[in-house]
């Protein structure tokens, strides 16, 4: 079975520090896994996805998310947080019937 | 952005009524599905099809049913609407093909129902 654990509900940072967002992923073969981003009261939009191409993936607005299948672990970053960053975070892994299974998600603070 | 709508984008109703939510797609994806979201819980699966009349129950399914006659078209239909049910629906369609490429998914803007 597939599933997801993000590991904070709620993260708070201040602009121009660091983003870590943690998620772990549970899954019996190579995982599809994916970061979306949703701004209050919007839809959700991707940010990135792991294609197994490369263990480091880069994604839209400065995002990274690293791969790690020793830690079962798909950590989003950025390397400096802005205003317009402060949003819902979703981990996201999908399974070979095409069914995708959402984190609870990580609510973004960003302080100025 | 892919072509998705859904209708309506607000919705107020009472305890016990039907209540029937569309997604529409001009992307010709095959695979098409339904969630809910909800405070701490994240988007949580209610059905999903991978076909014309091809359908499956995703994990919060009961109360709820589906049908799609067109491959642009997905329905969800609330046969006695409960306030439990008040929240945001989101559509979303995915390609689903074979290839390598994980492909992801894309939403629609979402439908807030309100059950009183």
């Amino acid at each position: 079975a597939q599933s997801v654990t993000q590991l904070d509900s709620h993260v708070s940072v201040s602009e121009g520090t660091p983003v870590l967002l943690r998620c772990n992923y549970s899954s019996s073969y190579s995982p599809s896994l994916f970061w979306y981003v949703q701004h209050p009261n919007k839809g959700l939009q991707l940010l990135l996805k792991y294609t197994s191409a490369a263990t480091l993936v880069k994604g839209i607005n400065g995002f990274e998310a690293e791969f790690k299948k020793s830690e079962t672990s798909f950590h989003l970053t950025k390397p400096s947080a802005h205003m317009s960053d402060a949003a819902e975070y979703f981990c996201v892994v999908r399974n070979t019937g095409n069914q995708f299974y959402f984190g609870t998600g990580t609510s973004l603070t960003v302080i100025p | 952005d892919a072509g998705i709508t859904q209708s309506p984008r607000h919705k107020v109703t009472e305890t016990g009524t039907p209540v029937t939510l569309r997604c529409h797609q001009t992307e010709n994806h095959r695979y098409m599905y339904w969630y809910r979201q909800d405070p701490g819980h994240g988007l949580r699966l209610i059905h999903y099809s991978y076909g014309v009349k091809d359908t499956d129950k995703g994990e919060v399914s009961d109360g709820y049913s589906v049908s799609r006659s067109k491959t642009e078209d997905f329905l969800l239909t609330l046969e006695s609407a409960t306030s439990s049910q008040t929240s945001v629906y989101f559509c979303a369609i995915s390609e689903g093909t074979t290839s390598a490429t994980f492909n992801e998914q894309f939403f629609g803007p979402g439908t807030r129902l309100t059950v009183l």
